[in-house]
């Protein structure tokens, strides 16, 4: 999706292993999220951030952490990954106001292999 | 806290006839309303919100959405569904309250299937 990306878009990894997602937003939006998405679950917020270095838990955010050292970059960091993190991860990005063209605007997800 | 349900798994419906993808919600303040839809292996498309204003809101595609603040409901509609429009689709809601924090719920989608 335009003005932000997602990366990796695949990755398969041993459980117990540390794994960092990345999202990379050009529009300067100062809010950032991460989702992941399951069947039955629809999404589920993981981690946000509301500016540079300020970051809150989402409702699942047990095993995972996160960074924001840019305003454009926003990192997803699974400790030790385990087999119910397989999932796909997707990043958003809003100006905060709920108006633009969605208010939130999606990548284009990231799919993560636990084994 | 802040919820959606989206109470079909899946909808079933002939090419031609008309669409309807439920969706109710719970905010503690007034809500912004949103829908998305997934096609197979890509990420989620915007297609129309309610902030505020008209309750009948008309978003790409063909599809509109009736805002009911009595019913807390926001069912997305389409009056002659394609083939095309076989996705899984996703209502969800923010608290327009900021001290609710700038978070969007979603409900656990809906799959909808267009026979021909």
């Amino acid at each position: 999706d335009a003005g932000i990306t997602q990366s990796p878009r695949h990755k398969v990894t041993e459980t117990g292993t540390p794994v960092t997602l990345r999202c990379h937003q050009t529009e300067n939006h100062r809010y950032m999220y991460w989702y992941r998405q399951d069947p039955g679950h629809g999404l589920r917020l993981i981690h946000y951030s509301y500016g540079v270095k300020d970051t809150d838990k989402g409702e699942v955010s047990d095993g995972y952490s996160v960074s924001r050292s840019k305003t454009e970059d926003f990192l997803l960091t699974l400790e030790s990954a385990t087999s119910s993190q397989t999932s796909v991860y997707f990043c958003a990005i809003s100006d905060g106001t709920g108006g633009g063209l969605g208010g939130y605007t999606f990548g284009s997800g990231t799919r993560l292999t636990v084994v | 806290a802040q919820s959606v349900a989206q109470p079909e798994d899946q909808v079933n419906v002939a090419e031609g006839n008309p669409l309807t993808v439920k969706c109710t919600y719970s905010v503690s303040g007034n809500p912004y309303l949103f829908w998305y839809v997934q096609y197979p292996n890509r990420g989620l498309q915007f297609l129309l919100k309610y902030i505020t204003g008209d309750n009948l809101v008309k978003g790409s595609y063909g599809f509109e959405a009736e805002f009911n603040k009595s019913q807390t409901s926001f069912h997305l509609k389409k009056p002659s569904a394609l083939v095309s429009d076989s996705a899984l689709y996703f209502c969800a809601v923010r608290d327009s309250n900021k001290a609710a924090g700038n978070k969007l719920t979603f409900g656990g989608g809906t799959r909808v299937l267009v026979k021909p």
